[in-house]
């Protein structure tokens, strides 16, 4: 595809109720990031993957956050029992490259969750 | 854990005027600071970006100045536009690292 696409553009989810959020990469895009951005904040770090090696998942804040691409490509954030604290845009960013020097990052336009 | 403090949190700026943002952080270890332009409802996007070895670095209207002994780095907007109303965010990276740091914000609007 032309850009980053993330599905569902809005979720709204019941408190404790689980969510999957969607990211289609570039394609060929070896690295890509998830990120969480609070309203007024800036992205926040939450996951790194390089092909299908989930090389860092520092920023992942509970283990109700969980996050796959099995194949190298698509990827998946997986919330559970989801929280009002969890309410916030999560972005999706791919990169050519391995890591974050020297290649450009390109963001989604992000899925905004609202848990009521 | 804010390890890239930014200023002003929002700012206006008369259509032609001159737009600064400024950036400060305490890690010697990042390398890599690049900057962040964000519309309503869209991602970040990459707007300009310099490294620790060069005071500035100058693309088009923007210009990044960076002090590397005061760990301080700013944006300057020159001949602000309407167009250029946005979130603008500065951001921090280090060599071997897996993660962007990004400030927190500052919501630049030029008045026409």
């Amino acid at each position: 595809g032309a850009g980053v696409s993330q599905s569902p553009r809005y979720k709204v989810a019941k408190r404790g109720q689980d969510v999957a959020l969607r990211c289609d990469p570039i394609s060929g895009h070896v690295s890509l990031f998830w990120y969480q951005q609070a309203l007024g904040q800036g992205p926040e770090f939450l996951t790194y993957f390089q092909n299908e090696a989930q090389l860092d998942k520092s920023g992942l804040p509970s283990d109700r956050f969980f996050a796959e691409r099995p194949e190298g490509s698509v990827s998946t954030l997986k919330i559970q029992r989801t929280q009002q604290e969890d309410s916030a845009v999560y972005l999706c960013a791919s990169s050519l490259l391995e890591g974050t020097m020297n290649t450009e990052a390109f963001f989604g336009q992000g899925t905004r969750l609202t848990v009521v | 854990q804010q390890q890239v403090k930014q200023s002003p949190q929002s700012l206006i700026v008369q259509k032609g005027g001159i737009s600064i943002i400024n950036c400060a952080y305490e890690n010697t270890a990042f390398d890599y600071f690049p900057w962040y332009q964000q519309f309503p409802g869209k991602g970040p996007a990459l707007l300009i970006a310099i490294r620790p070895d060069v005071s500035e670095k100058k693309e088009g209207r923007f210009t990044i100045s960076f002090n590397k002994s005061a760990k301080q780095f700013s944006l300057h907007i020159m001949d602000s536009q309407p167009g250029d109303s946005a979130t603008y965010f500065c951001a921090a990276e280090y060599t071997g690292g897996f993660k962007t740091i990004f400030g927190a914000g500052t919501r630049l609007f030029v008045k026409a």
